[in-house]
This record gives structure tokens, sequence and C-alpha cells, in this order.
């Protein structure tokens, strides 16, 4: 079965320093992809970055980047220099073509808080 | 501009009743998604559909139906089988592809409260 782990309910993280947000995911295909959202108490999922499984190199988008261990099945979020905005709920997920046809499979999320 | 479409944002149901959320997308996205949203949970799957005129159950589709007769719409309706209805209900899309490790786009949400 295809399974998504964040062991993080709740992290709080000082504006402007950096967070990063645990995720470990069980799959036993090759190809899949790996994805982060962010939901703000408004409740739309917003798209922050994605890791396909045959990537190289970590992926990066502005102030986001996915720390890649494949050997270790992870793949963590690191945002840096903490904004107000980013108050928000994280959640980590996956896709695996071979499973469950394709769907979305996702994690239980982290409440990120920051601080001012 | 493209996206997807969720209404109503906010529905008021009693017990008994059957509701319908509406879902309509203009990303021209063959694949289309349920998924239900609980407090301090993830997203879980209801139904989804790849291809139109065709859907799939997802792991907790019991109480729950749908259709798909035209590519944007993809209607969800909670029955009066779906014995704790209360939730946070998402709909998505993404590009069809057996293959196709893609994004989801998601629209805003329903949030459905049982009387």
């Amino acid at each position: 079965a295809q399974k998504i782990t964040q062991t993080q309910p709740g992290m709080f993280v000082q504006e402007k320093e950096a967070v990063t947000l645990d995720c470990t995911y069980d799959t036993s295909d090759q190809s899949y992809g790996l994805f982060w959202y962010k939901q703000p108490s408004s409740g739309e999922m917003i798209f922050l970055i994605y890791q396909g499984s045959y990537d190289e190199q970590n992926a990066t988008e502005g102030r986001y980047s996915l720390n890649f261990q494949k050997a270790r099945k992870s793949a963590n979020l690191v945002i840096s220099a903490s904004q107000l905005g980013d108050s928000a709920m994280y959640f980590c997920a996956m896709r695996s073509p071979r499973y469950n046809n394709n769907d979305m499979r996702f994690g239980a999320g982290t409440r990120l808080t920051v601080k001012p | 501009d493209g996206g997807i479409t969720q209404s109503p944002k906010y529905l008021f149901r009693k017990e008994g009743q059957n509701v319908t959320l509406s879902c309509e997308q203009n990303l021209n996205h063959d694949a289309m998604y349920w998924y239900r949203q609980d407090p301090g949970q993830g997203l879980r799957l209801i139904y989804y559909s790849q291809i139109v005129n065709d859907f799939q159950k997802g792991d907790i589709a019991e109480g729950y139906s749908v259709s798909r007769e035209k590519k944007e719409s993809f209607p969800l309706t909670v029955t009066s089988a779906q014995k704790n209805p209360t939730a946070f209900y998402l709909c998505a899309s993404s590009l069809f592809g057996s293959l196709n490790t893609g994004e989801l786009f998601f629209g805003e949400g329903s949030r459905l409260t049982v009387l």
C-alpha cells in the first residue's frame, strides 16, 4: 500500500528563519511523483513544489526546496526566510502510476505557525 | 482564467437529505477527483474519473455518488446513506495519463454541515 507519513502535527518557526517539514513515503514503484501543498485557513490547496522520482537534483521553487533522499524514502520541505503568510497547513503527497490508478495520496499534514 | 469552480462554498443539510456539490473545470483536463477532509486529517479519496462516462470508487465511496456526463463537470452527491457527512470537500483535476505524475489542481472547496 502507498503511504505518506508526516510525523510533525505542529511546528513553530521565528519569522525570517528557515524550517524543515518532514515527510516519508512508502512505495515499491520506481516511477512516482512527490508533492507539497499549502492549505491556508481559507481551505484552498496551493501547489508548492514537485519532485519526480528520477530527478537527480532537489527541486527548488523560490523560498521552497525539497530535500529528496530516495534511499531513505524521504521528501522534506524546506522553507527559507519564513514569513507570517507561511502560517498554514502543509501536506506532503505522492502519485504512483502503478498503484491506485494513479490518484494522489496525502499525509496527515503539519500545521506551521510563524511567530513575529 | 482557467481553473476549477466548486459550489456552493458552504452548505447546510438536514439529516436524511441528499445534497449535490458542483465541480466545474475549464482546464481541459480529463481526470477529475473528489476528496474529503476532516479536521486535523489529510485528504481521502471518494471518487475519481479519468474519462467521460467512467468513474471509479476511491477509499471512502460509501454514501456518495458521482456522474461524469461532460468533461468539464464532475458533481458529487452526498446521500442520506453517508453516516457522517459533515466535512470539507475538495474537487481536483489533472491531465490524463496512466504514467502522469503531475500535480492536481484544486478548487476552493465546499464545506458541508449536517444539522
